[in-house]
């Protein structure tokens, strides 16, 4: 299986601002996915990032605001920008690992705007 | 679009007694997958079901996948302090993406 490690793992931002979170994957993997997830509640995919193109992001979820860059086949960030306290919530990213291993996550960004 | 529910939201057992949460996936499922997160933690892989009535175990975690393979349920027996957390079922749609859906998840709370 693989490991991801992700920070900031938690960080307070004012509003207007922007946050950006890492995540190293310790393999290759083809592809990387972002989710949020608000508190008490699932987790809801933001984008699918691939390496060499542009990730593809899902319904109510837009470049602008989640810009996301994929350079190499071990390294993804997300940006969160203009931030609101609409977007404080926790953000992960994942790998599919295979049948045994299902999706790996990284541990977690808690994000607050205040 | 699939959607995946899952029941109950929350759960309070004492310790020693069993546990269910259902998963009902409004689209047949080529796969549905379980994840346990433990408060403040992240989601941790605990198995993949892939044929029509499967069922698996692991130690006191029996898990089902419908005839139909549009539901599924994990069952905990005897739980322990340990098994405190939230359960997600994520399923596969059969027809459509390969990116599993997630459920709302099922909070387990275990009072010793």
């Amino acid at each position: 299986s693989a490991v991801i490690s992700q920070k900031p793992s938690r960080d307070i931002c004012q509003r207007g601002t922007s946050l950006t979170i890492q995540c190293q994957v310790d393999s290759q993997v083809t592809m990387m996915f972002w989710y949020r997830q608000q508190p008490g509640q699932s987790l809801t995919l933001i984008a699918t990032a691939n390496q060499g193109s542009e990730a593809t992001y899902e319904s109510g979820f837009v470049i602008d605001k989640f810009p996301i860059s994929r350079p190499n086949l071990t390294f993804s960030t997300l940006t969160v920008s203009n931030l609101s306290p609409e977007d404080s919530s926790i953000y992960l990213c994942s790998t599919w690992t295979g049948p045994n291993y299902g999706y790996t996550f990284g541990s977690g960004t808690r994000l607050t705007v205040v | 679009g699939q959607q995946v529910m899952q029941i109950p939201q929350y759960q309070h057992v004492q310790e020693g007694e069993d546990f269910t949460t259902y998963c009902n996936s409004s689209t047949t499922l080529s796969n549905i997958q379980w994840y346990k997160q433990r408060p403040g933690g992240h989601p941790v892989f605990l198995i993949q079901l892939v044929k029509s009535g499967e069922v698996k175990k692991q130690k006191r975690l029996t898990f089902q996948f419908g005839e139909a393979k549009k539901n599924s349920s994990l069952h905990i027996t005897a739980t322990q302090t340990t098994d405190v957390g939230t359960y997600f079922c994520a399923g596969r749609d059969s027809g459509g993406s390969y990116i599993p859906t997630f459920g709302r998840g099922t909070s387990l709370i275990v009072h010793p």
